[in-house]
């Protein structure tokens, strides 16, 4: 079983829409979460860490369920800039990150 | 702050050859970095952790006579693929984690760009 799993998409959505995405990852001990932005070709940058209470960060949403062990993203008033593969991350400690193989928004205009 | 470089961006070379890529965070002092494999449409694999001054921690299956890192200082590491395959073409991707006292956060790994390598 892969330590985080994503579904893979792609998500197609129109400008202005909400979007939302889960995934889960199956070690229970697991610290930190992470939502991770990959654009085509290019290294992932942090979006956001998720934390237990869920957090908001402009248009984004992030919720973390330690119970059911999943997390999820939501992008409201999509953007065509919002185009890109959304990568959940968890980690055990500080340093060492677990990589979903990534979800697929693409936003149409 | 907390820029993360890595050089070269591409490279395509013969099979048998040596690739080394270098990863240097610019401007703060990153004490651990990772190296990373990303095939097509496949999540980023770890392939080491590298401290500075020590040797490097290869996760499971991941050959550490073929794949050589040096992390001399604390803003470089050097990932070297040894005899290189066309199996090893794929993109590599390091990351830095900031020290006490430096610009980024220390619970936050900086990615550089990766190296798309590509192995005829």
């Amino acid at each position: 079983r892969k330590e985080v799993e994503q579904d893979p998409g792609p998500f197609n959505v129109p400008e202005g829409a909400t979007v939302a995405f889960n995934c889960t990852y199956s070690n229970s001990a697991s610290q930190s979460f992470f939502w991770y932005r990959q654009d085509c070709r290019k290294e992932p940058k942090l979006l956001m860490s998720v934390y237990s209470s869920g957090n908001e960060d402009g248009r984004f949403t992030a919720q973390l369920n330690r119970a059911s062990q999943y997390i999820s993203l939501l992008i409201r008033d999509s953007k065509l800039s919002d185009s890109a593969t959304y990568l959940c991350v968890v980690s055990l400690n500080d340093y060492k990150l677990s990589f979903g193989a990534g979800t697929t928004v693409t936003v149409r205009a | 702050g907390a820029v993360v470089s890595q050089h070269p961006s591409r490279v395509i070379c013969k099979s048998g050859t040596s690739v080394k890529i270098e990863c240097r965070s610019l401007d703060f002092q990153a004490t651990t970095m990772f190296w990373y494999r990303q095939f097509p449409k496949q999540s980023l694999m770890l392939m080491a952790t590298s401290n500075e001054g020590s040797k490097a921690t290869y996760e499971q299956g991941v050959e550490k006579d073929k794949f050589l890192i040096n992390h001399a200082s604390l803003t470089l590491s050097t990932l070297t693929v040894t005899s290189a395959h066309p199996e090893d073409s794929s993109f590599y991707i390091c990351s830095a984690a900031g020290s006490s006292g430096s610009p980024g956060r220390t619970d936050t790994q900086y990615f550089g760009p990766g190296t798309r390598l590509t192995v005829l």
